[in-house]
């Protein structure tokens, strides 16, 4: 996973401020994915973008969530007016082809930890 | 909809020994992949294993082998010769390939690897 690049590590944020979640997917790839881990749970799929496009945005909450993928940067996941709800583990990924078989394997980043006061 | 199971939330095992950690999961499309993440307690996410629903051998990557029985569902992962460093948290995963390209991740089992 080393080639997937999530900041900041850790970020605390107050209730109602933005946070704003950075990735950078393994070099040469252009589509990243993004979960969240709450406490205590499994990742949960929020969303699918390549680059200048989301693919698939059918995990994200209604509100207050949105995510970019610019030609130029990096993804960014960015959350409105937080609450403690937000509190959780938000993780990138960018996936390879396993071993010549086709299939797509995704390789995560180190995750961004977030922590609503 | 797709679903996977983890039925154990812990685990313990004695350094050496041989563990298998249960997952069965559920899908309606013939086309899947089924997959094993780590996750120490620093938190980053680590594959371990894929299996395809075509494979006709089941997979193996060093120490990890997926027990995949395709009638009943399950792709149990079996850890050979345990280490202390194996203690994490472990994640099964599946992902239709005919859909989209989401995974649908368990709850996770905790393996402690006891000295």
């Amino acid at each position: 996973n080393a080639g997937v690049m999530q900041n900041p590590r850790h970020l605390v944020r107050r209730r109602g401020q933005e946070a704003r979640l950075r990735c950078s997917p393994m070099k040469g790839h252009s589509h990243v994915y993004w979960y969240r881990q709450l406490p205590e749970e499994g990742l949960k799929f929020m969303v699918y973008l390549q680059k200048e496009n989301i693919i698939d945005e059918s995990g994200m909450p209604k509100e207050r969530f949105s995510a970019e993928f610019p030609k130029e940067g990096p993804s960014i996941l960015r959350i409105q007016q937080v609450v403690r709800g937000d509190s959780a583990a938000y993780f990138c990924a960018s996936s390879f082809e396993w071993q010549g078989s086709g299939a797509n394997v995704l390789t995560f980043g180190a995750g961004s930890r977030l922590t609503v006061l | 909809a797709q679903k996977i199971t983890q039925t154990q939330p812990g685990m313990f095992v004695q350094e050496k020994e041989a563990v298998t950690l249960d997952c069965t999961y559920d899908t309606s499309d013939p086309s899947y992949g089924l997959f094993w993440y780590k996750q120490p307690s620093s938190g980053e996410m680590i594959f371990l294993i894929y299996q395809g629903s075509y494979d006709q051998q089941n997979a193996t990557e060093g120490r990890y082998s997926l027990n995949f029985q395709k009638a009943r569902k399950s792709a149990n992962l079996v850890i050979s010769a345990s280490q202390l460093g194996d203690s994490a948290m472990y994640f099964c995963a599946m992902r239709d390939w005919g859909g989209s390209e989401k995974l649908v991740f368990g709850k996770g089992t905790k393996l402690t690897v006891n000295p």
